[in-house]
């Protein structure tokens, strides 16, 4: 099962909206619901910001937010801030109970 | 608010067996709503899922793992453990452990990991 492609990199500029994609196959993100993303700061463990494509788990900042289009999943994040500057990455279920993620993104506020 | 913390080697040497153990606070780990897996991530890269147990004991494995994998529950403990296999030095990751809830494929707790090289 190969990775989830992401982009390498995106960067916006403070108070505007970016979005980070997630690309799979119809044997993951096309075919389940269950998309899941993580940001994850240098030297600190993942945070789940976004599950089953579009549930904000509590305490997330309704900033976030998930959507999915074919094979496709994204992560918007809307009135960027400095503290978002870091590492996101992509998970998807792909059935017999395995889930692979997305190679990261690495977000730069401007 | 349930708490993981890692414990294991930080050092195993090629050809060994790495057993790591995730130890649960805050709650039961066999009537919690979650399944506890275990996530790894080698130096300056991305996430790799290596496999989860569900409340009844079973387990589910990365195809890519599977053979070299075992992850057992120590329901009165209150702990699960990661075995891996037959070590090289590609195993050096930072390995954490997780709980999802069951239904959402997605890791809502974690703990703060715990760095193993492999290495003689």
């Amino acid at each position: 099962q190969s990775a989830l492609t992401q982009p390498a990199s995106v960067s916006g500029s403070l108070g505007q909206s970016i979005t980070i994609s997630c690309t799979g196959t119809t044997s993951d993100v096309g075919t389940y619901n269950l998309v899941s993303w993580y940001q994850q700061h240098p030297g600190k463990a993942p945070k789940l910001m976004i599950y089953e494509v579009t549930k904000r788990p509590s305490g997330v900042s309704n900033r976030f937010s998930g959507s999915k289009s074919g094979n496709t999943a994204s992560l918007t994040i809307s009135g960027l801030q400095a503290e978002d500057e870091t590492d996101y990455y992509c998970c998807s279920f792909v059935g017999d109970n395995t889930v692979i993620f997305g190679g990261g993104t690495k977000l730069t506020v401007l | 608010q349930m708490q993981l913390q890692e414990s294991g080697p930080g050092l195993v040497k090629p050809s060994e067996t790495l057993s790591l153990t995730c130890t649960v606070s805050g709650g039961s780990i066999s009537s919690s709503p979650y399944y506890w897996g275990w996530i790894r991530q080698p130096p300056g890269k991305g996430l790799e899922y290596i496999g989860y147990i569900r409340h009844s004991g079973s387990t589910f494995y990365s195809p890519s793992l599977k053979s070299r994998v075992t992850i057992s529950a120590y329901t009165s403990r209150s702990q699960f453990s990661l075995n891996l296999r037959s070590l090289t030095p590609a195993d050096t990751a930072m390995y954490y452990c997780g709980g999802a809830l069951d239904g959402t494929a997605a890791f809502q707790i974690w703990g703060q990991g715990t760095m193993v090289s492999v290495s003689s």
